[in-house]
């Protein structure tokens, strides 16, 4: 079956602090990947995508690469801000009409 | 352009009532999806319909939770009876066919006392 592991948090960081967000995958067919970011009491929205091996999603300074060598696809950012406190959801899909199968969420806090 | 549209966003209720959370999907969207978050279980996907059709309920608790889309542009989720463990916060998806990406509504937090 399909399945995506993220590393527990909170993660807790000062402003302008290197960020990486772990992220590995298990999936039955060749899957697309993506990151959703959700902010306090809102829904989870779309934060960057890629859908085939070696690509790199980027938004609002977040990267994360598509390693099909080792099923991950971790999320970095150079430096946060405090508006970046949220949680953060590690998802894959195998083929477009298939849904989503997201990870545990991952909270980040970003001090002043 | 209109998101997601659920109501109500917050409902309070007494155990053993019946709940019915709503959800107009992003017009064009074909799929809908129903999810649940807790802090304990985290984001729990209960049903998910494709061109008004569910495809899997296997999320769905138990019988007392049921979901309907009698067309493209509306959904419930209903709830009956309703009981404490339920209170939780429950989001609305509908999914870009083309790209796969998921649009969530803001919530319906549903809290059972």
């Amino acid at each position: 079956g399909n399945s995506v592991t993220q590393m527990e948090g909170p993660v807790t960081l000062s402003e302008e602090a290197f960020l990486t967000i772990n992220c590995t995958y298990t999936a039955t067919g060749y899957p697309s990947l993506f990151w959703y970011v959700q902010y306090p009491g809102e829904g989870l929205q779309l934060l960057l995508k890629a859908t085939k091996a070696d690509d790199k999603g980027s938004n609002k300074g977040f990267e994360a690469t598509y390693r099909k060598e080792t099923t991950s696809f971790h999320l970095e950012k150079g430096s946060v801000q405090v508006s970046d406190s949220a949680v953060y959801f590690c998802a894959l899909s195998v083929g477009a009409g298939n849904m989503l199968t997201f990870g545990g969420g991952t909270r980040l806090m970003v001090k002043p | 352009d209109a998101g997601v549209i659920q109501s109500p966003r917050h409902e309070v209720t007494e155990m053993g009532q019946e709940v019915t959370l709503r959800c107009k999907p992003i017009s064009g969207h074909n799929s809908l999806f129903w999810y649940r978050q807790t802090m304990m279980r985290g984001l729990e996907l209960l049903i998910y319909f494709n061109n008004n059709v569910p495809i899997d309920d296997s999320g769905m608790p138990e019988d007392r939770f049921s979901a309907k889309m009698p067309n493209a542009s509306f959904s419930t989720l209903k709830i009956q009876p309703s009981e404490p463990r339920d209170s939780a916060v429950y989001f609305c998806a509908s999914r870009r066919t083309d790209t796969g990406e998921l649009f969530f509504g803001e919530g319906s937090r549903l809290t059972v006392l």
